[in-house]
């Protein structure tokens, strides 16, 4: 079976610049989520979708994270200018309903310089 | 507020030695409970969950967690460590909203032989 599934697995870019994290959950599942992962903060939940809606987005740091699931089996995590503290890891986790665990994608490891 | 606290940053066991690695919730219901176990460039695989029922879970790779209401405690055990266990582990309750995880900071656990 297919896993979350999540691209690039690594991307650096300069401060400024747009980047697109991307995610195809699990076939099937109805919820998404995004968290972040760092040192200094450890696992933080940025968003989730519940049958493609945002739910909760109080986690997404400011107005230059922004996220979208335009259908069922796509998510997008845009951040838009990049800064170098938004160097981390991102991953990308689905659900289905019921008494279900969350499964989560290999991650994006994202670097700003 | 939820939270999850994982008392021990770093851990490092021998070989066939006997593993606990502790978890405390703050959670006002009946708390659902994750372990998953992170290995270095990997996501998050899930080892176990207890929803209900037996307080005691088994899970995969030999894990076991025994959830624990009077401690608010959700430790996790495996009573002999092969090397390949050397990763990070992470625990993990089903917030309020019924959907998110709140995860702890995480244990890494070393293996020496």
């Amino acid at each position: 079976d297919a896993g979350v599934i999540q691209s690039p697995r690594h991307e650096v870019t300069e401060m400024g610049q747009e980047v697109t994290l991307r995610c195809k959950p699990i076939s099937g599942h109805n919820s998404l989520f995004w968290y972040r992962q760092t040192m200094m903060r450890g696992l933080e939940l940025l968003i989730y979708f519940n049958n493609n809606v945002p739910i909760d987005d109080s986690g997404m740091p400011e107005d230059r994270f922004s996220a979208k699931m335009p259908n069922a089996s796509f998510s997008t995590l845009k951040i838009q200018p990049s800064e170098p503290r938004d160097s981390a890891v991102y991953f990308c986790a689905s659900r289905g309903q019921g008494e279900q665990p969350q499964h989560f994608g290999d991650g994006t490891r994202l670097s700003i310089l | 507020a939820q939270s999850v606290t994982q008392p021990d940053i770093h851990i490092t066991v021998s070989e066939g030695a006997s593993l606990e690695l502790r978890c405390n919730y703050s959670y006002g219901a009946t708390p659902y409970l994750f372990w998953y176990v992170q290995s270095p460039g990997q996501g998050l695989q899930l080892l176990l969950k207890y929803f209900s029922g037996d307080t005691l879970v088994q899970g995969i790779k030999g894990f076991e967690a025994e959830f624990k209401r009077s401690q608010s405690s959700f430790n996790l055990r495996k009573p002999s460590v092969h090397w390949s266990d050397a990763a990070e582990y992470f625990c993990a309750v089903l917030g309020q909203a019924g959907t998110a995880l709140i995860f702890g900071k995480g244990t890494t656990l070393s293996v020496s032989s």
